[in-house]
């Protein structure tokens, strides 16, 4: 079972500013099948990247993704307000089940 | 738009049942798999289960397998999740989540609002 490790758990940083946030897989992960999403309180989950680097439909080119094999990052550059959330990364595993990181929340 | 509208939580004793449903529009139901991943208070996500489109394809999480249930009726538009012999470690908030190849890419990228359920007594 692949394991992914999100980093930092929080990071605080003020608008303007550009978070790096880390996800770890414990073996190798495709990465037409690693995703990124943003979370907010009492909000659905919004698909940000998927295939580690492609932006979905009506997310700003500020969000960006990269890696492969077992380490991938999102980069938020000029955070604004609302980018302040919780970001998960996410695998889909071979036999469908979805694998998720712990989470690493942006806040102010 | 696409909506996924998930319903039916609440309150339950532990060792009772409960079922979920999710009600979607504004897409092809009936050609996407479809999940459950549900949040417990203060944690992260966990997957629950899929069904896939044929609506016999299902696969479980190891913590769920043998007491919870996914069905879907496309001819309804909704996906369900029985749900029995529940113990305290399942309350959580529950989510509909739609599954979709995009080219070569496998994600999921529409969610629900998600249902809560507390298991207690």
């Amino acid at each position: 079972e692949i394991v992914l490790t999100q980093s930092p758990g929080t990071l605080s940083l003020s608008p303007g500013e550009t978070a790096t946030l880390s996800c770890r897989a414990s073996q190798r992960v495709s990465s037409r099948y690693l995703t990124w999403y943003q979370h907010k309180p009492g909000q659905a989950p919004r698909l940000v990247i998927y295939g580690a680097s492609i932006r979905a439909t009506g997310i700003p080119d500020r969000f960006s993704g990269r890696g492969s094999g077992t380490d991938f990052t999102l980069t938020i550059s000029r955070l604004e307000p609302e980018d302040f959330a919780v970001y998960y990364c996410q695998q889909y595993d071979w036999s469908a089940a979805l694998t998720f990181g712990g989470g690493t929340k942006v806040e102010i | 738009q696409m909506q996924l509208v998930e319903s039916g939580g609440g309150v339950v004793q532990p060792g009772r049942s409960l079922r979920l449903s999710c009600a979607a529009s504004g897409f092809s139901f009936s050609t996407y798999g479809m999940h459950w991943v549900r949040q417990a208070p203060g944690k992260g996500l966990e997957w629950v289960a899929v069904v896939w489109s044929d609506e016999i394809s299902k696969y479980y999480a190891d913590s769920v397998k043998g007491r919870f249930t996914i069905s879907r009726d496309n001819s309804k538009n909704t996906l369900y999740l029985q749900m029995d012999s529940l113990r305290a470690e399942d309350t959580a908030v529950y989510y509909c989540v739609k599954d979709v190849w995009i080219d070569e890419y496998k994600l999921t990228d529409f969610w629900g609002q998600g249902t809560l359920v507390t298991v207690s007594s």
